[in-house]
């Protein structure tokens, strides 16, 4: 259960686009088609942006798309938007009922 | 409104037990799989453990196996955190969630556990 691999912090101008990556093993990743992706503003609660790697729940701009490539996920938001600053977090099923978070990247919007 | 509300943090002593609860209201508790997920202070998150819709299946992650157990009572939309043999590296903030094995649709707020003499 080791945690997946975010980069630590990346940033972008209002109005650019960004990618955050998300790389794990065979075993999570890129084993099951089970990528989530959490939005955490500082003391709040964690929110849902995206999940079975590249659906988006209702209510969540068409500005965050998900995608994978063989153990590597990623996160792209389109149109920056200062609001959109915050910390994003990555999730895998990773077998066995279990799930594993990657560490965390935070968006900084210039 | 989808609410989740923890409740029973607090401080407690190395070794020591705590029970945390979460009272689920606003959607149908009973067909959602729920899931704890913590926070340290300036950490990441990290999924804790996890229990299945009707509470007959639990599963935990490796750091927590044999201290925790995870259950609930559906007749109350309430699930709880059996915490023993508490550690300093469980200090953290605790979420409830619920959703799919796979994923989180809702959030509680979190309660807060410092484990510390």
């Amino acid at each position: 259960q080791s945690a997946l691999t975010q980069p630590r912090s990346v940033s972008g101008s209002p109005g650019q686009s960004v990618t955050i990556s998300c790389t794990g093993t065979s075993s999570d990743v890129g084993g099951y088609n089970y990528v989530s992706w959490y939005q955490q503003h500082p003391g709040k609660a964690p929110k849902l942006m995206i999940y079975d790697v590249s659906e988006r729940p209702s209510g969540v701009p068409d500005r965050f798309s998900g995608s994978k490539s063989g153990n590597t996920a990623s996160l792209t938001i389109s149109g920056l938007q200062v609001e959109d600053e915050a910390d994003y977090y990555c999730c895998s099923y990773a077998g066995r009922y279990t799930l594993v978070f990657g560490g965390g990247t935070k968006l900084t919007v210039l | 409104e989808v609410q989740l509300v923890e409740s029973g943090g607090g401080l407690v002593q190395p070794g020591g037990s705590l029970r945390l609860s979460c009272a689920a209201s606003g959607f149908t508790f009973s067909s959602y799989w729920m899931h704890w997920v913590r926070q340290a202070p300036g950490k990441g998150l990290v999924w804790v453990s996890r229990i299945t819709s009707d509470g007959s299946s639990t599963s935990y992650a490796d750091s927590v196996k044999g201290r925790f157990t995870i259950s609930r009572d559906n007749a109350k939309n309430t699930l709880y955190l059996q915490m023993n043999s508490l550690r300093a590296e469980d200090t953290a903030v605790y979420y409830c969630a619920g959703g799919t094995p796979a994923y989180f649709d809702y959030w509680g707020q979190g309660t807060l556990v410092t484990v510390s003499s």
